[in-house]
């Protein structure tokens, strides 16, 4: 069965950082493309970033670029996502997904049960 | 603003179809796959169709999807109680170079 277990999810202070962690199992992790979704309270979905499954190239939603960075350990099975300069707007439920190729172009087929992340003083 | 469009919400009384709708353009629906996800209550949302109107195991044929050009749509027939809550499309954007979501549809069964 295919298993996505994020972790990190936290309180923080604006302009502070965080790294959130998803562990995935029940699949050839290397061969997929990755990539994070987000959802503030009582919102919509928001795509944040993705990466391919080599992890060599990353692509990220203009709100976030320069500020967070995807990344993979494709030797633990593990996605990434580092998040820096945090605003308030970045507060949300972070859920980590697979996609359904390598590349990006593809869409989402499992979603895991995401992390919440707060920003706030 | 979603890149996507889709009518914040609609209803439909137990077995009766209900149809959402979902406007993009060239570059995300006209030119990629649509994806569709439901979200009930409280939980985090799971693939209901992909491309060429495929559903996941598990998923009722109840549910189906079609493409034309830049726009998309998403049926349920036989409308069920259990088939309240939020749907979304999604496509990749060669504009963005990202992914895009529609605002989100929520269905009601009254």
């Amino acid at each position: 069965e295919v298993q996505l277990l994020e972790s990190g999810g936290a309180l923080v202070q604006p302009g502070g950082s965080l790294r959130i962690s998803c562990a995935a199992s029940g699949f050839s992790f290397t061969n997929f493309g990755m990539s994070w979704v987000r959802q503030a309270p009582g919102k919509g979905l928001e795509w944040v970033a993705a990466l391919t499954g080599s992890g060599t190239r990353t692509y990220y939603a203009d709100s976030v670029k320069g500020r967070f960075t995807i990344s993979r350990d494709n030797s633990k099975n593990t996605l990434f996502l580092e998040m820096s300069s945090l605003r308030g707007e970045d507060t949300a439920v972070y859920y980590c997904t697979k996609r359904t190729r390598a590349e990006p172009g593809y869409g989402i087929d499992v979603w895991g049960q995401g992390t919440t992340v707060i920003v706030s003083s | 603003q979603s890149v996507l469009t889709q009518p914040p919400s609609a209803s439909g009384t137990p077995g009766q179809r209900v149809t959402i709708s979902c406007s993009g353009s060239d570059s995300n629906i006209g030119g990629n796959y649509v994806y569709w996800y439901q979200q009930l209550p409280g939980t985090a949302p799971k693939l209901l169709i992909y491309p060429d109107n495929q559903r996941p195991s598990g998923v009722p044929d109840r549910f189906s999807g079609s493409k034309s050009g830049t726009s998309a749509s998403l049926a349920i027939s036989g409308l069920r109680s259990e088939d309240e809550a939020d749907y979304y499309c999604a496509a990749w954007d060669d504009s963005v170079t990202g992914e895009v979501f529609g605002g989100g549809t929520r269905v009601t069964v009254l």
